[in-house]
Protein backbone atom coordinates (compact mmCIF):
# COMPACT_ATOMS: atom_id res chain seq x y z
CA UNK A 1 0.00 0.00 0.00
CA UNK A 2 1.32 3.54 -1.47
CA UNK A 3 1.39 5.62 1.95
CA UNK A 4 1.79 8.40 -0.30
CA UNK A 5 0.85 9.42 -3.69
CA UNK A 6 2.75 11.34 -6.13
CA UNK A 7 2.24 13.17 -9.33
CA UNK A 8 2.66 13.50 -12.12
CA UNK A 9 5.26 10.77 -13.10
CA UNK A 10 7.34 12.89 -15.30
CA UNK A 11 7.32 16.71 -15.96
CA UNK A 12 8.48 18.70 -18.38
CA UNK A 13 8.76 22.46 -18.47
CA UNK A 14 9.97 25.02 -20.51
CA UNK A 15 12.97 27.26 -18.60
CA UNK A 16 11.71 29.71 -16.59
CA UNK A 17 8.33 28.42 -16.11
CA UNK A 18 6.85 27.02 -13.14
CA UNK A 19 7.52 23.38 -11.84
CA UNK A 20 4.57 21.85 -9.69
CA UNK A 21 4.62 18.12 -7.81
CA UNK A 22 1.71 17.24 -5.85
CA UNK A 23 1.79 14.97 -3.25
CA UNK A 24 -0.83 13.02 -1.39
CA UNK A 25 -1.17 11.28 1.63
CA UNK A 26 -3.80 9.55 4.17
CA UNK A 27 -1.85 8.80 7.40
CA UNK A 28 -2.97 12.08 9.39
CA UNK A 29 -0.23 11.11 12.46
CA UNK A 30 2.43 11.99 9.52
CA UNK A 31 4.35 15.12 10.74
CA UNK A 32 6.87 15.80 8.67
CA UNK A 33 7.16 16.41 4.98
CA UNK A 34 10.64 16.31 3.20
CA UNK A 35 11.34 16.73 -0.74
CA UNK A 36 14.16 15.15 -2.56
CA UNK A 37 15.97 15.86 -5.46
CA UNK A 38 18.02 13.25 -6.89
CA UNK A 39 20.26 13.20 -10.24
CA UNK A 40 21.63 10.36 -11.98
CA UNK A 41 23.94 8.08 -10.30
CA UNK A 42 23.33 10.09 -6.78
CA UNK A 43 21.51 9.43 -4.01
CA UNK A 44 18.68 11.52 -2.81
CA UNK A 45 19.63 14.80 -1.38
CA UNK A 46 17.17 17.08 0.84
CA UNK A 47 16.07 20.26 -0.94
CA UNK A 48 12.94 21.49 1.33
CA UNK A 49 10.89 20.78 4.38
CA UNK A 50 7.65 21.41 6.29
CA UNK A 51 5.97 20.56 9.39
CA UNK A 52 2.01 20.53 9.11
CA UNK A 53 2.11 23.62 11.53
CA UNK A 54 2.53 26.03 8.60
CA UNK A 55 0.88 26.04 5.15
CA UNK A 56 3.94 27.21 2.89
CA UNK A 57 7.51 27.21 2.93
CA UNK A 58 9.95 29.33 0.62
CA UNK A 59 13.27 28.67 0.13
CA UNK A 60 14.81 30.37 -2.72
CA UNK A 61 12.75 29.70 -5.71
CA UNK A 62 11.43 26.42 -3.88
CA UNK A 63 8.14 26.41 -2.03
CA UNK A 64 6.39 23.61 -0.63
CA UNK A 65 2.35 24.46 -0.09
CA UNK A 66 0.65 22.28 2.70
CA UNK A 67 -2.96 21.71 2.63
CA UNK A 68 -3.53 19.51 6.08
CA UNK A 69 -7.25 19.59 5.73
CA UNK A 70 -6.99 17.75 1.86
CA UNK A 71 -3.80 16.09 2.77
CA UNK A 72 -2.19 17.31 0.31
CA UNK A 73 1.36 19.06 -0.41
CA UNK A 74 3.30 20.52 -3.18
CA UNK A 75 6.52 21.71 -4.67
CA UNK A 76 6.57 24.40 -6.41
CA UNK A 77 9.66 25.12 -8.65
CA UNK A 78 9.64 29.10 -9.30
CA UNK A 79 11.84 30.32 -12.61
CA UNK A 80 12.70 26.91 -13.22
CA UNK A 81 16.15 26.20 -14.92
CA UNK A 82 17.66 23.28 -16.71
CA UNK A 83 20.26 22.64 -13.81
CA UNK A 84 16.44 21.48 -11.92
CA UNK A 85 16.20 18.54 -14.23
CA UNK A 86 16.20 15.56 -11.92
CA UNK A 87 13.74 13.64 -9.82
CA UNK A 88 11.93 14.89 -7.04
CA UNK A 89 10.58 12.50 -4.31
CA UNK A 90 7.91 13.65 -2.15
CA UNK A 91 8.56 11.93 1.67
CA UNK A 92 6.43 11.70 4.75
CA UNK A 93 7.09 10.61 8.67
CA UNK A 94 5.86 10.69 12.00
CA UNK A 95 7.31 10.52 15.40
CA UNK A 96 10.63 9.64 13.75
CA UNK A 97 9.96 6.83 12.13
CA UNK A 98 11.31 5.43 8.73
CA UNK A 99 10.24 8.13 6.11
CA UNK A 100 7.60 6.84 3.46
CA UNK A 101 8.44 7.75 0.21
CA UNK A 102 5.89 8.45 -3.04
CA UNK A 103 7.14 7.19 -6.55
CA UNK A 104 8.86 10.12 -7.71
CA UNK A 105 8.57 12.65 -10.77
CA UNK A 106 10.98 13.01 -13.42
CA UNK A 107 11.12 16.69 -14.38
CA UNK A 108 12.55 18.16 -17.62
CA UNK A 109 13.19 21.35 -17.87
CA UNK A 110 13.79 22.60 -21.79
CA UNK A 111 16.19 25.44 -22.18
CA UNK B 1 33.92 11.05 6.68
CA UNK B 2 32.04 14.16 4.82
CA UNK B 3 29.03 11.96 3.25
CA UNK B 4 28.00 8.74 3.50
CA UNK B 5 29.83 6.52 1.69
CA UNK B 6 28.40 3.37 0.32
CA UNK B 7 30.51 0.22 -1.44
CA UNK B 8 30.76 -0.95 -4.08
CA UNK B 9 28.83 1.42 -6.13
CA UNK B 10 28.56 -1.15 -8.99
CA UNK B 11 27.95 -5.09 -8.38
CA UNK B 12 27.07 -7.77 -11.11
CA UNK B 13 26.14 -11.40 -9.59
CA UNK B 14 25.06 -14.71 -10.36
CA UNK B 15 21.71 -15.63 -9.84
CA UNK B 16 21.74 -17.54 -6.68
CA UNK B 17 25.07 -16.03 -5.12
CA UNK B 18 25.51 -13.84 -2.11
CA UNK B 19 26.13 -10.05 -1.65
CA UNK B 20 27.67 -7.51 0.90
CA UNK B 21 26.43 -3.98 0.52
CA UNK B 22 28.75 -1.87 3.24
CA UNK B 23 27.56 1.69 4.04
CA UNK B 24 30.03 4.17 5.87
CA UNK B 25 27.72 6.64 8.19
CA UNK B 26 28.59 10.00 8.52
CA UNK B 27 30.35 9.88 11.67
CA UNK B 28 28.46 10.80 15.44
CA UNK B 29 25.51 9.56 12.83
CA UNK B 30 23.34 7.65 15.04
CA UNK B 31 20.77 6.25 13.05
CA UNK B 32 21.44 4.55 9.73
CA UNK B 33 18.50 3.35 7.30
CA UNK B 34 18.71 1.26 4.19
CA UNK B 35 16.34 1.48 1.22
CA UNK B 36 15.45 -0.34 -1.55
CA UNK B 37 15.21 1.93 -5.22
CA UNK B 38 13.39 -0.20 -8.09
CA UNK B 39 12.57 1.83 -11.45
CA UNK B 40 9.30 3.36 -11.20
CA UNK B 41 8.86 2.31 -7.54
CA UNK B 42 10.30 5.15 -5.30
CA UNK B 43 12.35 3.84 -2.08
CA UNK B 44 11.37 1.02 -0.23
CA UNK B 45 11.89 0.93 3.31
CA UNK B 46 14.39 -2.03 4.31
CA UNK B 47 15.60 -1.91 7.33
CA UNK B 48 16.67 1.07 10.01
CA UNK B 49 19.14 0.68 13.35
CA UNK B 50 19.20 3.83 15.85
CA UNK B 51 22.24 3.66 18.32
CA UNK B 52 22.13 0.03 20.52
CA UNK B 53 18.63 -0.47 19.99
CA UNK B 54 17.32 -3.57 18.42
CA UNK B 55 16.72 -2.57 14.67
CA UNK B 56 13.34 -2.28 12.76
CA UNK B 57 13.67 -5.10 10.40
CA UNK B 58 10.21 -4.76 9.30
CA UNK B 59 10.55 -3.82 5.58
CA UNK B 60 12.91 -6.63 4.85
CA UNK B 61 10.71 -8.17 2.14
CA UNK B 62 12.35 -12.31 2.99
CA UNK B 63 14.51 -13.70 5.34
CA UNK B 64 17.29 -14.11 2.15
CA UNK B 65 18.12 -10.40 3.26
CA UNK B 66 19.45 -9.06 6.70
CA UNK B 67 21.76 -6.23 7.77
CA UNK B 68 24.14 -5.61 10.93
CA UNK B 69 26.12 -2.30 12.33
CA UNK B 70 28.91 -3.07 14.08
CA UNK B 71 30.10 -0.43 16.36
CA UNK B 72 27.04 1.73 15.91
CA UNK B 73 28.85 2.96 12.76
CA UNK B 74 29.54 0.82 9.55
CA UNK B 75 26.58 -1.32 8.61
CA UNK B 76 26.60 -4.41 5.83
CA UNK B 77 23.21 -5.37 3.80
CA UNK B 78 23.61 -8.85 2.96
CA UNK B 79 22.06 -10.67 0.35
CA UNK B 80 21.96 -14.47 0.33
CA UNK B 81 20.75 -16.36 -2.67
CA UNK B 82 20.34 -13.54 -5.00
CA UNK B 83 17.25 -13.25 -7.33
CA UNK B 84 17.00 -11.61 -10.24
CA UNK B 85 13.84 -9.27 -8.63
CA UNK B 86 16.65 -8.30 -6.02
CA UNK B 87 18.17 -6.24 -9.05
CA UNK B 88 17.84 -2.00 -7.95
CA UNK B 89 19.58 0.62 -6.24
CA UNK B 90 20.39 -0.12 -2.71
CA UNK B 91 20.42 3.17 -0.59
CA UNK B 92 21.64 4.11 2.90
CA UNK B 93 21.23 7.12 4.84
CA UNK B 94 22.44 7.96 8.28
CA UNK B 95 20.67 11.23 10.59
CA UNK B 96 22.03 12.67 13.69
CA UNK B 97 19.03 10.74 15.41
CA UNK B 98 16.02 8.84 14.41
CA UNK B 99 13.44 11.59 13.69
CA UNK B 100 16.16 14.82 13.88
CA UNK B 101 14.60 15.69 10.64
CA UNK B 102 16.15 14.73 6.70
CA UNK B 103 18.42 11.93 6.17
CA UNK B 104 21.74 12.09 4.04
CA UNK B 105 21.89 9.33 1.99
CA UNK B 106 24.94 7.81 0.14
CA UNK B 107 25.18 7.08 -3.54
CA UNK B 108 23.70 3.46 -3.74
CA UNK B 109 25.18 0.22 -5.11
CA UNK B 110 23.53 -0.38 -8.36
CA UNK B 111 22.89 -4.56 -8.04
CA UNK B 112 22.26 -6.12 -11.07
CA UNK B 113 21.56 -10.68 -10.47
CA UNK B 114 21.91 -12.11 -13.88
Amino acid sequence: QQQVKQSPQSLIVQKGGISIINCAYENTAFDYFPWYQQFPGKGPALLIAIRPDVSEKKEGRFTISFNKSAKQFSLHIMDSQPGDSATYFCAASYSGNQFYFGTGTSLTVIP
Amino acid sequence: GAGVSQSPSNKVTEKGKDVELRCDPISGHTALYWYRQSLGQGLEFLIYFQGNSAPDKSGLPSDRFSAERTGGSVSTLTIQRTQQEDSAVYLCASSWRQGSGGYTFGSGTRLTVV
